[in-house]
This record gives structure tokens, sequence and C-alpha cells, in this order.
């Protein structure tokens, strides 16, 4: 059974960078039929989708993202991560790994959720 | 830019009752429609992808159509587990949820 688990720091200060690893077990990272998805959650809000990277790269951000975060995946060691820069009280969430399938671009399978802080 | 309107952000029902959750679209998007289902506290769950193809695993009380830029979530009969938050998504777009709760 495929699983990710979210690691990373839970509490970051204003102006710095934010970063967090999906760990994926269970299955492989490399597949074409799948990318890897970072969605947040604001507390007591609605889901806001990140972005997406492919195994072998390649990347698709939300446009409201795109000039403040990093994706990049680890094939070796089976997971990917997500860096934001220069954070604010309004970056604090929920953060969500999931894979998504690359055709119909559902989400399948999800982390449990890391809550990440902005505060200092 | 693509909007994504959810209806209603919010309902009250009983058990038993039929539900039914309403995702726009302000574009065409085809069936790329995806439902899912957020409990407190967890990680959503995918309910239905291509606006009607139930994931494996969900219970068939839960179904999707389409209607143009109108797609529907219904659960046929309401089950105590099935007080939740459900989101529509397209793309890199949700909708802003709609709460279930117990009348």
């Amino acid at each position: 059974q495929l699983q990710l688990q979210e690691s990373g720091s839970g509490l970051v200060k204003p102006s710095q960078t934010l970063s967090l690893s999906c760990a994926v077990s269970g299955g492989s990272i490399t597949s074409r039929e799948y990318s890897w998805s970072w969605i947040r959650q604001p507390p007591g809000k609605g889901l806001e989708w990140i972005g997406y990277i492919y195994d072998v790269g390649n990347t698709v951000f939300n446009p409201s993202f795109q000039s403040r975060v990093t994706l990049s995946v680890d094939r070796s060691n089976n997971q990917f991560s997500l860096m934001v820069s220069s954070v604010t009280a309004a970056d604090t969430a929920v953060y969500y790994c999931a894979r998504r399938r690359s055709n119909y671009g559902y989400h399948d399978h999800w982390g449990q959720g890391a809550l990440v802080t902005v505060s200092s | 830019d693509l909007q994504m309107t959810q209806s209603p952000s919010s309902l009250s029902a009983s058990v038993g009752d039929r539900v039914s959750i309403t995702c726009r679209a302000s574009q065409s998007i085809s069936d790329y429609l995806n439902w899912y289902q957020q409990q407190q506290g967890k990680a959503p769950k995918l309910l239905i992808y291509a606006a009607n193809i139930l994931q494996s695993g969900v219970p068939s009380r839960f179904s999707g159509s389409r209607s143009g830029a109108d797609f529907t979530l219904t659960i046929s009969s309401l089950q105590p587990e099935d007080f939740a938050t459900y989101y529509c998504q397209h793309a890199w777009t949700f909708g802003q949820g709609t709460k279930v709760e117990i009348k």
C-alpha cells in the first residue's frame, strides 16, 4: 500500500525559507503515470494546490506561488521536497504531499499533513 | 482565470437523506473534475474522478454527474461517517468546500 509521509520544520521565522520533504513508501516515485504534488490548507480554510513535480524533475506551479516555490525530487531516496522562500504569517498552514494521476489530475494518495507555523 | 464555484458552502442533513453538492466551472473543463471528502483533522480522500468514476473502495452511495459546466456530487443515503467537508477540484483549482453537518 502506497504511503506518503511529510517531514520538516514545524516553525519558521518570517522572511525565512520553509522546507518540507515527502517520503514515499510502498511504491516507486519513478512513474510516467503519476506526478507528485504539494497542497496546503491554512487553519480553518480550504485547500490550495501549490505545484507538482515529475520523477524526471519537470515542474508545474500554481501561478500564485511560482516565484517563491522550489520543488525537487530525489529518486534514489524515493522522496520529493518543497521549499517556500520569504514566508509570512499567511504561509501558516497544514502542508500535504500527494500523488497525482497525470491524465486526470486527481490525487489518490495523501500524506497525513504537516503543520507549519510562521512566527517569530 | 478558471473559477470553480461550489455550492452550498454548508448544509444540514439527517442520516438517510439524499444530499447533492454542485461545482460550476467558469469555462469548459470537459470531464476533468474530481471530488474529495475531508474529515476533521485528516487528509482529503478521493471519492470521484473524471466527473463520475467512483474511486476504488468508495461506497456506492457516492456518485458524480455532469450537466454542461455543472458538476454534482450526490450522496444517496447519508451515513454518520459522511459528515465532513467536500471539495471539488480541477487542475490547480479547488472549490471553496461544502461542510455537511448533522441536522
